[in-house]
């Protein structure tokens, strides 16, 4: 039972538009989440987060927001550049807990 | 080095055979994971540890076995690899007093094959 679902395994983007990418939690009980970050043959790298008393973060070309009644988070990256070409993680955790749960990841692709 | 590291980073064994994989961390962290990343599963949690001694199943821990005897080392072993532990390994660690909470520090990975 997949609890946090990325569900567009890829996505183009031109240079300078804005990519969005989405995420959907069925876990309830979850109430903080983080977008990850990985490029080939390394470690995912934290981008951003969220808790689930806020409905937008921002950080830098980086927003994510939270849409609790629907369950759905996203991560908006503007503008998009080719150095953002990557795989992004969403995951969430509960009541605290320190451990994640992943979403299956959505392949970026940046195009000049 | 500082920071989070994982050895070996290739690694080619036979079915049946035990494997290792090592992780070690210069933060002290408390909190060490590990992980496995295959197609269209994203990264699942196979192993937690909250502090040395104390350790606990993730999502996927069936055929892994860990120890903590160190805060800085968190050891993974396969004790008899099949070929569905073919995968790519991850260790991270996190410090619960970190400003993000469940903020994750990722090694670099471990690429097994068992044939």
């Amino acid at each position: 039972d997949q609890q946090v679902k990325q569900n567009s395994p890829s996505l183009s983007v031109q240079e300078g538009r804005i990519s969005i990418l989405n995420c959907d939690y069925t876990n309830s009980m979850f109430d903080y989440f983080l977008w990850y970050k990985k490029y080939p043959a390394e470690g995912p790298t934290f981008l951003i987060s969220i808790s689930s008393i806020k409905d937008k973060n921002e950080d830098g070309r980086f927003t994510v927001f939270l849409n609790k009644s629907a369950k759905h988070l996203s991560l908006h990256i503007v503008p998009s550049q080719p150095g953002d070409s990557a795989v992004y993680f969403c995951a969430a955790s509960d009541q605290g807990a320190q451990k994640l749960v992943f979403g299956q990841g959505t392949r970026l692709t940046i195009n000049p | 080095d500082a920071g989070i590291t994982q050895s070996p980073r290739y690694k080619i064994t036979e079915t049946g055979r035990q494997v290792t994989l090592m992780c070690h961390q210069t933060w002290s962290h408390s909190y060490m994971f590990w992980y496995r990343q295959d197609l269209g599963h994203g990264l699942r949690l196979i192993y937690y540890s909250a502090a040395a001694d104390i350790t606990d199943k993730g999502e996927v821990p069936d055929g892994y076995v860990v120890s903590r005897s160190k805060t800085e080392n968190f050891p993974l072993t396969l004790e008899s690899a099949t070929r569905s532990q073919t995968s790519v390994y991850f260790c991270a660690s996190s410090d619960p007093r970190g400003q993000s909470r469940g903020e994750q520090y990722f090694g670099p990975g471990t690429r097994l094959t068992v044939t």
